[in-house]
């Protein structure tokens, strides 16, 4: 089955500590995303990434990082640095070329404690 | 600031009658247009979509119109089902973006029995 796979569902982390999500996907497809949504904001940017070993932040790129080193993963970093990290954390992807529809996964819902 | 909005957090709609959510874009450069569906602690799923070539798109229940001079569109869920309730996110997106997403925050649609 073709798909993008969210690790953890839910994770937990302690405050000054950084934590690592992973996002695998089988599509074949050249970009993927990182998305991060809070209550009332709807889905904000995080990073985005074209092609592998290479990356754009978005509009909240701070306190996150990436990596691109297989086109099938792109997992994302919570650093310390992030001041408010508690979130829905989504990841996606879609083929680059013409009109097309972005796929997500499930969702990994990251709270610090 | 917000490329992509959605004025109306809630909409609640009796079922079998028609449901509007509406989005508006600052941006007269976005040409790809979608609707997602999303449900609490889930990945959103891809609804519909309309190129900015059209001025409607049609899918069962489910059709989207595009106003490009008002940079306005509108998702119409007709008949509306107990099992539309959810929030529906429009997103916009175009080439000197990198074909990246633009996410509007999201209407809660509730159908009342």
């Amino acid at each position: 089955d073709g798909g993008i796979t969210q690790s953890p569902k839910y994770l937990f982390r302690k405050e000054g500590q950084n934590v690592t999500l992973s996002c695998e996907q089988n599509l074949n497809h050249d970009a993927m995303y990182w998305y991060r949504q809070d209550p009332g904001q709807g889905l904000r940017l995080i990073y985005y990434s074209q092609i592998v070993n290479d990356f754009q932040k978005g509009d909240i790129a701070e306190g996150y990082s990436v990596s691109r080193e297989k086109k099938e993963s792109f997992p994302l970093t919570v650093t310390s640095a992030q001041k408010n990290p508690t979130a829905f954390y989504l990841c996606a992807s879609s083929i680059i070329q013409g009109n097309t529809e972005a796929f997500f996964g499930q969702g990994t819902r990251l709270t610090v404690v | 600031d917000q490329q992509v909005k959605q004025n109306s957090p809630s909409l609640s709609v009796q079922e079998g009658r028609i449901s509007i959510l509406n989005c508006d874009y600052t941006n007269s450069m976005f040409d790809y247009f979608l609707w997602y569906k999303k449900y609490p602690a889930e990945g959103p799923t891809f609804l519909i979509s309309i190129s900015s070539i059209k001025d409607k798109n049609e899918d069962g229940r489910f059709t989207v119109f595009l106003n490009k001079s008002a940079k306005h569109l509108s998702l119409h869920i007709v008949p509306s089902q107990p099992g539309d309730s959810a929030v529906y996110f429009c997103a916009a997106s175009a080439p000197f973006a990198g074909n990246q997403f633009y996410f509007g925050t999201g209407t809660s649609l509730t159908v009342i029995p």
